[in-house]
């Protein structure tokens, strides 16, 4: 079946580079989002990139998408402590077109030392 | 000012009672959903609703129920069925429960903290 997987612990220092991967298995994945939660908060949509794209850039955050390897990271650059937060990964897939579903990995908490 | 408003923020449950969650949206968006957050699982869909009036159940719908009569509001019920009803529930909307093209944005509520006292 459908599933996303992700690390679920990242630490970095602060002005450092965050990348956080992701990884998919339903190669019918049409839309890849890339949403963050802070601590008791609901989840803000950061990104999304669609499955023919290899890139997408939005100031201090990147997303790569390696559709033969079903593989998706999320890179921010100078990272800062309010970047704290659990960081999920979701995909919708045609195979789930008619029900509006979107898969989410377990999220990565990324924690930013000063 | 355009969202997803859930109520309460916390909420205890005592054994045997049925509790209900509130979710309401001013985004006019006909979709709506309901998830549960369990730490270290992600977020697993409990139930969504694609049009009012109408509800589908998700991937772990057993012990709770949901209506869907007007298409701001999507409540949650926890029934005395669920037995570990102990969890972080999100409520989320898109703008339409289906896509040509698998595109499906959704935006979450704050959320509600549950606990069994």
């Amino acid at each position: 079946g459908e599933d996303v997987e992700q690390s679920l612990f990242l630490s970095v220092r602060e002005g450092d580079s965050s990348v956080i991967n992701c990884t998919y298995t339903d190669s019918s994945s049409t839309y890849l989002y890339w949403y963050k939660q802070e601590p008791g908060a609901g989840l803000q949509l950061l990104t999304y990139i669609f499955s023919n794209m290899d890139m997408k850039q939005d100031q201090r955050l990147t997303v790569l998408l390696n559709k033969k390897d079903k593989h998706l990271s999320l890179r921010i650059a100078d990272t800062q402590t309010g970047d704290s937060a659990i960081y999920f990964c979701a995909e919708s897939s045609m195979s789930s077109s008619n029900t509006g579903k979107l898969i989410f990995g377990q999220g990565t908490t990324l924690q930013v030392k000063p | 000012d355009g969202g997803i408003t859930q109520s309460p923020k916390y909420l205890f449950r005592k054994e045997g009672q049925n509790v209900t969650l509130s979710c309401e949206q001013n985004l006019n968006h006909d979709a709506m959903y309901w998830y549960r957050q369990d730490p270290g699982q992600g977020l697993r869909l409990i139930y969504y609703s694609q049009i009012v009036n109408d509800f589908q159940k998700g991937d772990i719908a057993e012990g709770y129920s949901v209506s869907r009569e007007k298409k701001e509001s999507f409540p949650l019920t926890v029934t005395s069925a669920q037995k570990n009803p102990t969890a972080f529930y999100l409520c989320a909307s898109s703008i339409e429960g289906t896509s040509v093209f698998g595109k499906n944005i959704q935006y979450f509520g704050a959320g509600t903290r549950l606990s069994v006292l």
